[in-house]
């Protein structure tokens, strides 16, 4: 079956410019989340979305940085007035209920802010 | 110090080698452990996940959790060169939703 997909692959954008990032879970996956790899980092966790919970924005390391998700199923993670610091691999990951942390990954989008 | 602690490598062996990884944690929490097994360029991919303590196998794959000592290992039998990957460990439960990630391990299998 089709996995978690993401998009765009790569995104090149300029200082201060917004960007939007889009991850498609997997079809009835509850629960879909958000990380920062740099290079040589590890994880970095942004957010966590649950069905119609609230979603658990406690990773996000700045106002700028913010997601929705639309319907249970798709999200977007928007980075306005992007600053070279967040150059970085973004990931998603969706998981098959709340209650396990067994996360399917998607192949990321690589931001560079010049 | 670091929930979860993991040897950033690089570990280079020779094909066929046995490969030991590990982590080690702080959290006596956590109920789930995962690998994940991440190409350059990729997104990680699961490759074992277990529950508690004790073993599970998978083709070469072996994850072994000794929760009594707070760590876990990965074995890889008769490396390949296709092994050639960075592995992540991932921890969670403990009513926390969010995994706990290691840092990764660089692993080189030579032909």
């Amino acid at each position: 079956g089709a996995g978690v997909s993401q998009s765009p692959s790569n995104k090149v954008t300029e200082k201060g410019k917004d960007v939007e990032l889009r991850c498609d879970p997997i079809s009835g996956h509850t629960a879909l989340y958000w990380y920062r790899q740099s290079l040589g980092q590890g994880l970095e966790f942004l957010i966590y979305f649950q069905g119609n919970s609230a979603p658990d924005k406690s990773g996000l390391p700045s106002d700028r940085f913010s997601a929705e998700r639309t319907g249970g199923s798709v999200s977007t993670l928007t980075i306005q007035r992007t600053q070279q610091e967040d150059s970085a691999v973004y990931l998603c990951a969706s998981s098959p209920t709340s209650d396990r942390s067994e996360q399917f990954f998607g192949p990321g989008t690589r931001l560079t802010v010049l | 110090q670091k929930e979860v602690e993991q040897d950033p490598g690089p570990l280079s062996v020779p094909e066929g080698a046995i490969v030991s990884l590990n982590c080690t944690y702080s959290n006596s929490a956590f109920q789930y452990f995962m690998w994940y097994r991440q190409y350059s360029r990729k997104g990680p991919e699961l490759l074992m996940y277990t529950y508690s303590s004790g073993n599970k196998e998978d083709g070469r794959f072996t994850a072994q959790v000794d929760k009594s000592s707070k760590y876990i290992s990965l074995f890889i039998r008769d490396s390949q060169p296709s092994d050639s990957a960075t592995y992540l460990c991932a921890m969670g439960g403990g009513g926390s939703y969010i995994p706990t990630f290691g840092r990764g391990t660089s692993l080189i299998v030579h032909p």
